[in-house]
């Protein structure tokens, strides 16, 4: 089936820096969504973006919306230990029977998993 | 509050015997799914349901059944549990299909010996 593919797999930093994850596909979206999950819980929605183009913030966390619609980027600024879990990236690709209308189900990346030192 | 609630959240059990898993939405919700979790393949949906009495498959609903009676409640039946199906299991609800962003309970961390 339809693969997000989601980099890095795992990340470890210290306490206060930056960090960059992004996710990929080889089909068109139309809506980005990046879910966090902690450790014993399920995924909480952190940031949803619905325009080629957009780019939206929540806090310390900014996400992208590819231009191509094939992409999209997640930046945490100046991490700290609670920042800690596995981010994930997700949409529901636009299928070829409808290309401007319904979408499918969402699928999800693989997850980046953080881990913060502090 | 708003959420998804699914039960229990631990179950060990034995291979064959039968099981339940509960999930129930507040939120008028017409979309849930069941996700299973597994290391290094991420979420993996099992079965959708749009709404009262419209189910369907996902990627990996083999050994799994569902059943929407009610726009509330999505439980996941597993009729004859392998030790394959250990795993970490979610339910989300949507208002809607695809575009809308899920809600998820707090999982069902399952073990079948």
């Amino acid at each position: 089936g339809q693969q997000l593919n989601q980099s890095p797999q795992s990340m470890f930093i210290q306490e206060g820096e930056d960090v960059s994850m992004n996710c990929t596909s080889s089909s068109i979206f139309n809506t980005w969504l990046w879910y966090k999950q902690e450790p014993g819980e399920g995924p909480v929605l952190l940031i949803a973006l619905y325009k080629a183009g957009e780019l939206t913030s929540n806090g310390r966390l900014t996400a992208q919306f590819g231009i191509t619609r094939k992409d999209s980027f997640l930046n945490i600024s100046a991490s700290i230990p609670s920042d800690v879990g596995i981010y994930f990236c997700a949409g529901p690709p636009l299928t070829p029977v409808n290309y401007g209308g319904s979408q499918g189900n969402l699928i999800f990346g693989k997850g980046t998993k953080l881990s913060v030192k502090p | 509050e708003a959420q998804v609630t699914q039960n229990p959240r631990y179950l060990i059990t034995v291979t064959g015997k039968k099981l339940t898993v509960t999930c129930s939405q507040n939120m008028n919700h017409e979309y849930m799914s069941w996700y299973r979790q597994d290391p290094g393949l991420g979420l993996r949906q099992i079965y959708y349901s749009m709404n009262v009495e419209v189910t369907d498959k996902g990627d990996v609903p083999e050994g799994y059944k569902v059943s929407r009676k009610e726009k509330r409640n999505f439980p996941l039946i597993l009729e004859s549990p392998s030790p394959n199906q250990t795993s970490l299991y979610f339910c989300a609800s949507s208002f809607n299909r695809g575009n809308s962003p899920l809600h998820f309970g707090n999982g069902t961390r399952l073990t079948v010996t």
